[in-house]
């Protein structure tokens, strides 16, 4: 088990530029989870993953914001524009859920990825 | 959605005493609630979860209890040591919904 790897673990950027974060889950994870953390806050939800497909988007999720997980492995987070105020901490966790049980499991959080916008 | 609130948002204990924290939830369909421990810095790790079939799970120094009526479950550290101190998250539901947070100074 290496974990869930994020990368980069740094990204500054200027306002009105695009990036691009990369997320790996453990290898056998079928749930994937965007998160994104500010100082003092606990982690926000953006979206998340069942195999390949997006099942769920926060609402908050603004439409800057696109996450893809094309075959079902990796995920990438994609934000457009980017503005001051999406500096923050982008977090991905991954979770085996198996069906034959109606109980979640637990979630293995990557080191994330610190976005500052200038 | 699922609304979850977490209280207190700091708690400062001696070594060796013991510290609570409370979380509530919003949603009666909720059935897995883990809490998370995240020292500065570092990810968000699963220290101890409960699901709702049960109303109190232990681990050596660390104990959940949930309350499905009042849609209320708790943290329980005993013998708080200097090494506890973090900050704390609930969950709850889809593990979408994550609480405030609890920033736990232990003093020595």
């Amino acid at each position: 088990d290496t974990g869930v790897s994020q990368d980069p673990r740094h990204k500054i950027t200027k306002r009105g530029q695009n990036v691009t974060f990369r997320c790996d889950p453990i290898s056998e994870h079928n749930r994937l989870y965007w998160y994104r953390q500010t100082l003092g806050q606990g982690p926000e939800f953006l979206t998340y993953f069942q195999n390949e497909a997006q099942l769920e988007k926060s609402r908050l999720l603004s439409d800057r914001f696109s996450a893809e997980r094309p075959k079902g492995s990796f995920s990438t987070l994609e934000i457009q524009r980017t503005e001051q105020g999406d500096s923050a901490m982008y977090l991905c966790a991954s979770s085996l859920v198996q069906y034959s049980v109606s109980y979640n499991s637990p979630l293995h959080f990557g080191n994330g990825t610190r976005l500052t916008v200038t | 959605g699922e609304n979850v609130e977490q209280h207190p948002s700091t708690l400062s204990v001696q070594e060796g005493d013991s510290a609570v924290i409370k979380c509530t939830y919003s949603d009666s369909a909720s059935n897995y609630f883990p809490w998370y421990k995240q020292e500065l810095g570092k990810r968000p790790q699963l220290i101890i979860d409960i699901r709702s079939n049960v109303g109190e799970k232990k681990d050596q120094r660390i104990a959940v209890t949930l309350n499905k009526t009042a849609k209320h479950f708790s943290l329980h550290i005993t013998e708080t040591q200097p090494e506890d101190s973090a900050v704390y998250f609930c969950a709850a539901s889809n593990q979408f919904y994550f609480g405030t947070g609890t920033s736990l100074t232990v003093i020595p």
